[in-house]
């Protein structure tokens, strides 16, 4: 998953919990994504980075937060889980010179 | 609201045959365009990216990019069983920034 690591594979979450998935890449790339995928479904941007200390809104933000305090991480956050929040979520980052995109190998979460 | 439409399937062929993928998009500003492999359970995998009109191959795979009918296509020539997967279609305008999927198509090759 060309150096991309997520953490956790799988969690149960309970309505109203919070959570933090963490995204972790190792080859000094500035861009960085978070999706889901719902079943049968494709990938809809829930926030990007364009490099340290920069993100924004993709089209699905809201009852997420990001932050991106170094190169590496970009932590996505959970306030308070929702059933509608049960999902697969996939970290990505950018080749920028070939503008290509390579993902992490997915958390699936569910909100019970 | 940028789209990017495919057909869900699912797309069966048989072994050896081609098996042709197509996606359609709204914005024309759209720049770059990809198609990523999907297994059951496994994250998207990218197989192609085009940006210039006409056609590109890489062994089996063949993407066609047509920007005047706001078109692309992948042909998957000699399929084999694994080729099996849901194949998404994306489109990119800006280096870096948003990248908009399609729902993707489910290809079964029958052995």
């Amino acid at each position: 998953n060309a150096g991309v690591t997520q953490t956790p594979k799988f969690r149960i979450l309970k309505i109203g919990q919070s959570m933090t998935l963490q995204c972790t890449q190792d080859m000094n790339h500035n861009y960085m994504y978070w999706y889901r995928q719902d079943p049968g479904m494709g990938l809809k941007l829930i926030y990007y980075s364009v490099g340290a200390g920069i993100t924004d809104k993709g089209e699905v933000p809201n009852g997420y937060n990001v932050s991106r305090s170094t190169t590496e991480d970009f932590p996505l956050r959970l306030e308070l889980a929702a059933p509608s929040q049960t999902s697969v979520y996939f970290c990505a980052t950018l080749v920028s010179e070939r503008n290509e995109q390579f993902f992490g190998p997915g958390t699936r979460l569910t909100v019970l | 609201q940028k789209e990017v439409e495919q057909n869900s399937g699912p797309l069966s062929v048989p072994e050896g045959a081609i098996a042709s993928l197509n996606c359609t998009y709204s914005d024309r500003v759209s720049q770059s365009f990809f198609w990523y492999r999907q297994y059951s359970g496994k994250s998207p995998e990218l197989i192609m990216s085009i940006y210039s009109n006409g056609d590109k191959e890489d062994g089996r795979f063949t993407a066609q990019l047509n920007k005047a009918s706001q078109y692309v296509s992948l042909l998957i020539r000699d399929s084999q069983p694994s080729d099996s997967a849901t194949y998404l279609c994306a489109v990119n305008a800006n280096t870096g920034n948003q990248f908009y999927f399609g729902t993707g198509t489910s290809l079964t090759v029958i052995p």
